[in-house]
């Protein structure tokens, strides 16, 4: 039991390329989320699924796509990367039966230069 | 006004100490009240959870939840150098979290 993977763990870009973090859980969660962190900001919401199929904007969105591309797998893409997108990005998902109870992957450090 | 306020830190105690780390927030219709964990180049842990007002005990760790203040806290007895990480409040009225920017803790030898 992996729980909540991420790859790639580092990551640095030029402004302008894509690139996709992948994100697992081998839980049965129902609902994933990405999230990204940065210094004095805490954690902010880009996009989650509620469940197989559905996706939805959270506070940060602009900049990002998502794909729930099955129960166990939520990829984030960056089309177009900034420098504004450098920061520690997670991906969480929820406890079956419970519905708040977050856990989280070990994050992907992203450098946009 | 954030929807959950916390201060950043850091904290600073002796090892032993009693640390007691708070969360206030606005949104009265948060019922579900969560305690994370983050060791330094880590993702979140969950530490403790609770539902309703009143205290939930396990270990070491005390969580407290006062609804009528809008106020949650999170109590370590005995504190260790194991503990000095920095601790996230999150709240939520069903799927969607809102958490604090997290409280850096320190405890020193």
């Amino acid at each position: 039991n992996a729980g909540v993977t991420q790859t790639p763990k580092f990551q640095v870009l030029k402004t302008g390329q894509s690139m996709t973090l992948q994100c697992a859980q081998d839980m049965n969660h129902n609902s994933m989320y990405w999230y990204r962190q940065d210094p004095g900001m805490g954690l902010r919401l880009i996009y989650y699924s509620a469940s197989e199929g559905t996706t939805d904007k959270g506070e940060v969105p602009n900049g990002y796509n998502v794909s729930r591309l099955n129960k166990r797998e939520f990829s984030l893409r960056l089309e177009s990367a900034a420098p504004s997108q450098t920061s520690v990005y997670f991906c969480a998902s929820v406890r079956s039966g419970s519905t708040d109870t977050q856990y989280f992957g070990p994050g992907t450090r992203l450098t946009v230069l | 006004q954030k929807e959950v306020e916390q201060d950043p830190g850091p904290l600073s105690v002796p090892e032993g100490a009693i640390v007691s780390l708070n969360c206030t927030y606005s949104n009265s219709a948060f019922q579900y009240f969560m305690w994370y964990r983050q060791y330094s180049r880590k993702g979140p842990e969950l530490l403790m959870y609770t539902y309703s007002s009143g205290n939930k005990e396990d270990g070491r760790f005390t969580a407290q939840v006062d609804k009528s203040s809008k106020y949650i806290s999170l109590f370590i007895r005995d504190s260790q150098p194991s503990d000095s990480a920095t601790y996230l409040c999150a709240m939520s009225e069903r799927y969607i979290p809102t958490f604090g920017r997290g409280t850096s803790l320190i405890v020193h030898p």
